[in-house]
């Protein structure tokens, strides 16, 4: 069964930093681009980064793009956020989620649980 | 880039059916065909419906299609049933490594 567990999520105040993890299970962790997706009930999903198989590869939308860098490590079947600079806006539910297929754009067919992120002071 | 547009809510009576639009532009839903949607009930994560405009997930229940047109992506759900009133994102890729999700419909089932 694939499982996707995320974990770090916390109160931080504004300009701070926090590190998110994904922990994947239930299937060959280092064959799927991995995503970080967010929510909030105001702006609903955004899509926030995302990262090749190998870590050769890495997308940001444009609002996080130089503040926040994903990484993986395939041998402890891991994915990973690191979030500095954090703002008000970046106040969401952090979802980790896996690429149907070995290409970029498909779809997004397994999700976490979330883990929530509140930036505020 | 903007979200694409959809409607901020639609309603529907147990049994009928309705449909969610989601419109982009030329350069992501009218000119790929890898829009999916995602269901996602209150403090759940999303839920992948439809991939690739009109492909249902395995365990998706058929009620649940998708189709496009031109720039317009749309999701089906016939034969309403209650436990289908969530949200509903669309999500395109939109070239250069970029994808892009709807701002979400609200499924409201009378």
């Amino acid at each position: 069964e694939v499982q996707l567990v995320e974990s770090g999520g916390e109160l931080v105040q504004p300009g701070g930093s926090l590190r998110l993890s994904c922990a994947a299970s239930g299937f060959t962790f280092s064959n799927y681009w991995m995503n970080w997706v967010r929510h909030t009930p105001g702006k609903g999903l955004e899509w926030v980064a995302n990262m090749k198989q190998d870590g050769s590869e890495e997308y940001y939308v444009a609002s996080v793009r130089g503040r926040f860098t994903i990484s993986r490590d395939n041998a402890k079947n891991s994915l990973y956020l690191q979030m500095n600079s954090l703002r008000a806006e970046d106040t969401a539910v952090y979802y980790c989620a896996r690429e149907r297929q070995g290409t970029f754009g498909t779809a997004l067919d397994y999700w976490g649980q979330g883990t929530l992120v509140t930036v505020s002071s | 880039q903007s979200a694409l547009t959809q409607p901020t809510s639609v309603s529907g009576s147990p049994g009928q059916s309705i449909t969610i639009s989601c419109t982009g532009t030329s350069s992501d839903v009218g000119n790929y065909n890898l829009v999916s949607w995602y269901q996602q009930h209150p403090g759940k994560a999303p839920k992948l419906m439809i991939f690739e405009v009109n492909k249902r997930p395995s365990g998706v229940s058929d009620r649940f299609s998708g189709s496009k047109s031109g720039n317009t992506a749309s999701l089906t759900i016939s034969g309403l049933q209650a436990e289908d009133e969530a949200d509903y994102y669309c999500w395109s890729y939109a070239g250069s490594s970029h994808v892009i999700f709807g701002g979400g419909t609200t499924l409201t089932v009378l």
